[in-house]
Parts: structure tokens; sequence; C-alpha cells
């Protein structure tokens, strides 16, 4: 069984046009990403969803709209593609841990990856 | 800024000896560190973790040493083996429980 699924595996797309990316995670986990990783292999975190919440927004064009139907699934759509658009995109899940000193995330799982091209 | 950093991009050892992986990070606040793998096509896995309280962590092959006087964090594997071929990202992460990536090192094992 796999963990954290992602759907479709590849997509090849004009620019301007609108596409979905699904992540599915039956971990149990509370906490979903999403991960882009540019041609430099960086893995750049842009949002983090904790039980269907928004918790991080980084820096991304709100072109980027993820959506959270329920804690196992975090789904990205990304409206009017542009040719800087094309990486791979991970989404990934983690859940808190309680240490001593507080509470923290657990190493996080990944998808296997979603390569978008943008033509 | 990139506050994690992975200053080799790649890395050749010989099956048998022992793979050094690197990364240097910025930021003082960081609080816990992991190194993960990844092959080609696939999403990175979690190999090894240290907590900032610690400066060794081993496990099997595989030891992480942390040197937070000098924010250094360094991967160790031996014996290398061509099945440990792959990308090496370390990440790190802050009181706010937020991730950063390094670059990654790909490391290539010769037979």
């Amino acid at each position: 069984d796999t963990a954290v699924s992602q759907t479709p595996k590849y997509l090849v797309t004009q620019m301007g046009n609108d596409k979905s990316i699904k992540c599915e995670q039956n971990l149990g986990h509370d906490t979903m990403y999403w991960y882009k990783q540019d041609s430099k292999k960086f893995l750049k975190i842009m949002f983090s969803y904790n039980n269907k919440e928004l918790i991080i927004n980084e820096t991304v064009p709100n072109r980027f709209s993820p959506k959270s139907p329920d804690k196992a699934h975090l789904n990205l759509h990304i409206n009017s593609l542009e040719l800087g658009d094309s990486a791979v995109y991970f989404c990934a899940s983690s859940q808190e841990v309680h240490g001593l000193a507080g509470r923290y995330t657990d190493t996080q799982y990944f998808g296997p990856g979603t390569r978008l091209t943008v033509l | 800024d990139q506050q994690v950093k992975q200053n080799s991009p790649s890395l050749s050892v010989q099956e048998g000896r022992i793979s050094i992986l690197n990364c240097d990070y910025t930021n003082s606040m960081f609080d816990y560190f992991l190194w993960y793998k990844k092959y080609p096509a696939e999403g990175p896995t979690f190999l090894i973790s240290i907590s900032s309280i610690k400066d060794k962590n081993e496990d099997g092959r595989f030891t992480v040493f942390l040197n937070k006087s000098a924010k250094h964090l360094s991967l160790h594997i031996v014996p290398s083996q061509p099945g440990d071929s792959a990308v090496y990202f370390c990440a790190a992460i802050n009181l706010g429980n937020q991730f950063y990536f390094g670059t990654g090192t790909s490391l290539t094992v010769i037979p």
C-alpha cells in the first residue's frame, strides 16, 4: 500500500491551461505539504495544511491554490499555467509528536512526485 | 535565502569505502536535522535524523554527525554499496516546525 500517492505522475500541458494535481495519504497524519523541486534540485515548500487548515503559505503566485477536502487529501490547483511552472511537485505528510521541549514535526513521508511540463 | 546548503552537488566513491556527505546551515535556531535519500522518479525517503541536543546518531551503516558550533552536519556511509547511489538531501526543522531542505548531493558508488 502506497503511503502517500499523487496523481498524475506526469502532466504535459500548454501555457494558459488550468490543471490539478491530487495527493492522498493513508497514514492518518494531520499535516500535509506541497513542495516544488526546481531545476536546481532545490525542494521549496509551497503550502502546509494541518487538519484541513492552511498553516504555511510561502511566497507562491496566487495562481496556485491548495484545497484540502479532508485531512487525508491535499490537492494543488494551478490556474493559467506558465513556462516557469515546469517542475516536479512533491506532496508530503507528517504527524506531530510530543517531546520534552514541546511539539515537533515527525519525519515527512513523500509522494512519488508529479513532473509538470508546460509547453 | 537558502538556510541549508549542500555545497557538493556530486560525489563518487569506490564500493566498500566511506562516503561523507556534508551540509551547512545558517540558522542557529534549527532544532532537528534529517537526511533523506532520493532515487530517480521517486520521492525522498527518510534515512536518519539527529536532535540538536546530540552530536552523533548511528543506524547501521549510516551515521550522522552534528557540529553545532560550526553549524555543520555530515552523513557517513560505511561501507558504501552500489545501492547507496542516489541523491541525498539534508533538511533542518526550526522551532516553528518548518522544514528547510538543502539542494542535494548526488552520490555514485562505483562497484
